[in-house]
């Protein structure tokens, strides 16, 4: 079953206006998140690292005030589109990284199912 | 910095043959991992199969298995007894075994959209 879940699915907003898009952890407390973003027909390009309890870590180019990053909880990341314009339509995802200790060469990432955003 | 390049945008298979993505990469690393990531139409991301650098032997689940080159940084995908389902977009992906930093992240090649023909 799935282990990370992400809200809302799908959203339609208008120019200017602010989406949250959540990202939860189903069955891990994940201390590190990753907020990817995807292009039609093209890679998944890392925005963001997710960092429980402290600031996110942006890849350069990465608008900090325009793509806000909470992780707040252990099984919680928030990704807010501030001032959202047409141009950053895309589909957002984001996935956990496990660490099994035990077993470190097993870094398991898992991917939530994502989020399309269309901003008219 | 570590880059995967996949320098097949398309590929087709008739259902029931066996077909074969190519990757390669580049890193100064000598122990790392290596994984396929199947996106289909719903775009949810599916590890598909993983390797380990340090292991010889090429990882296999069930259909799937993987040519991994080390010498020759290549990591290529087949698929055997092609279906349907498998039709989707594959991603290569590395990720270095260092836990911290940037290194923590996958690198993803740019893809590559597989059609099965019924």
């Amino acid at each position: 079953g799935a282990v990370v879940s992400q809200h809302p699915s799908w959203v339609i907003c208008k120019s200017g206006t602010s989406v949250k898009i959540e990202c939860r952890s189903l069955d891990f407390q994940a201390t590190t998140m990753f907020w990817y973003r995807q292009f039609p027909k093209q890679s998944l390009m890392l925005m963001a690292t997710s960092n429980e309890g402290s600031k996110a870590t942006y890849e350069q180019g990465v608008e900090k005030d325009k793509f806000l990053i909470n992780h707040a909880s252990l099984t919680l990341s928030t990704l807010t589109v501030t001032s959202a314009h047409p141009e950053d339509s895309s589909f957002y995802i984001c996935s956990e990284r496990r660490e099994e200790w035990d077993v470190i060469s097993y870094n398991e990432q898992f991917f939530g199912p994502g989020t399309r955003l269309t901003v008219l | 910095a570590q880059t995967v390049t996949q320098s097949q945008p398309e590929m087709s298979v008739q259902e029931a043959e066996t077909v074969t993505l190519s990757c390669t990469y580049d890193t100064s690393e000598s122990d790392y991992y290596l994984f396929w990531y199947k996106q289909p139409p719903s775009r949810q991301m599916i590890l598909v199969i993983r390797q380990e650098a340090y292991k010889q032997q090429n990882a296999t689940e069930n259909r799937f298995s993987v040519n991994f080159q080390k010498a020759a940084k290549s990591f290529s995908l087949k698929i055997s007894d092609s279906q349907l389902g498998d039709a989707a977009m594959y991603f290569c992906a590395y990720r270095s075994t260092v836990s911290s930093g940037s290194a923590r992240q996958l690198t993803f090649g740019s893809g590559t959209q597989l059609t099965v023909l019924p």
